[in-house]
């Protein structure tokens, strides 16, 4: 059965690190999405099927790494020097229907929550 | 990169109306345009593919169209459960953006 299931969320102190997990069915193409309280929905990052390819918003590039585990299964999206802005609800979700550059997402997990608070 | 702005921002109507929400790209996206639904505490849903496509499994109340930078949603006859956030995605390139969405609310 086709799902993500994500993990990891929590409260940190800006400027701390954080990992969250996104488990997986298969190895598909995956993003990661957060719904930022009162803004909306934010594109973070994606990360190829074979993992060689990764992409980031401009606003978490050189901050928060994607990778991936074929052999488990799982993304993961590291993020450190958390700020206040990074809080959210972060979601991962399966890439398809590409446009032969970027891609739909078809499918989410159920989002974990990420708090950032002195 | 491109940025996506959606009107209305907010949109008051009752069950059975017809509704259409607006996007338009800085840019020309062509037709790499998706349209999703969001509940309240839950994941988007997706409606809409290729500015056009319908998504497996959404009524067929819900269309799109529209190309290069102008694009809308319809919803043919409003439905209880349709009362949620509706948000517009190009995906022509890296990165992808979202508009800021569409809250639609019961009249």
């Amino acid at each position: 059965q086709m799902q993500l299931v994500e993990s990891g969320g929590g409260v940190v102190q800006p400027g701390m690190s954080l990992r969250l997990s996104c488990a997986t069915s298969d190895n598909y193409i995956i993003h990661w999405v957060r719904d930022v309280p009162g803004k909306g929905l934010e594109w973070v990052a994606a990360i190829s099927s074979d993992g060689h390819s990764k992409y980031y918003a401009d606003s978490v590039k050189d901050r928060f790494t994607i990778s991936r585990d074929n052999s488990k299964n799982t993304v993961y999206l590291q993020m450190s020097s958390l700020r206040a802005e990074d809080e959210a609800v972060y979601y991962c979700a399966r890439g398809v229907y590409s446009s032969g550059r970027c891609d739909v997402f078809d499918m989410w997990g159920q989002g974990t929550m990420v708090s950032v608070s002195s | 990169d491109i940025q996506m702005t959606q009107s209305p921002s907010t949109l008051s109507a009752s069950v059975g109306d017809r509704v259409t929400i607006t996007c338009r790209a800085s840019q020309s996206i062509n037709n790499w345009l998706a349209w999703y639904q969001q509940k309240p505490g839950k994941a988007p849903k997706l409606l809409i593919y290729k500015a056009s496509s319908l998504e497996s499994g959404v009524p067929s109340r819900f269309s799109g169209s529209g190309s290069g930078t102008e694009f809308t949603l319809t919803i043919s006859s409003l439905q209880p459960d349709d009362f949620a956030a509706y948000y517009c995605q190009h995906y022509d390139r890296y990165s992808p953006a979202f508009g800021q969405g569409t809250n639609l609310e019961i009249k």
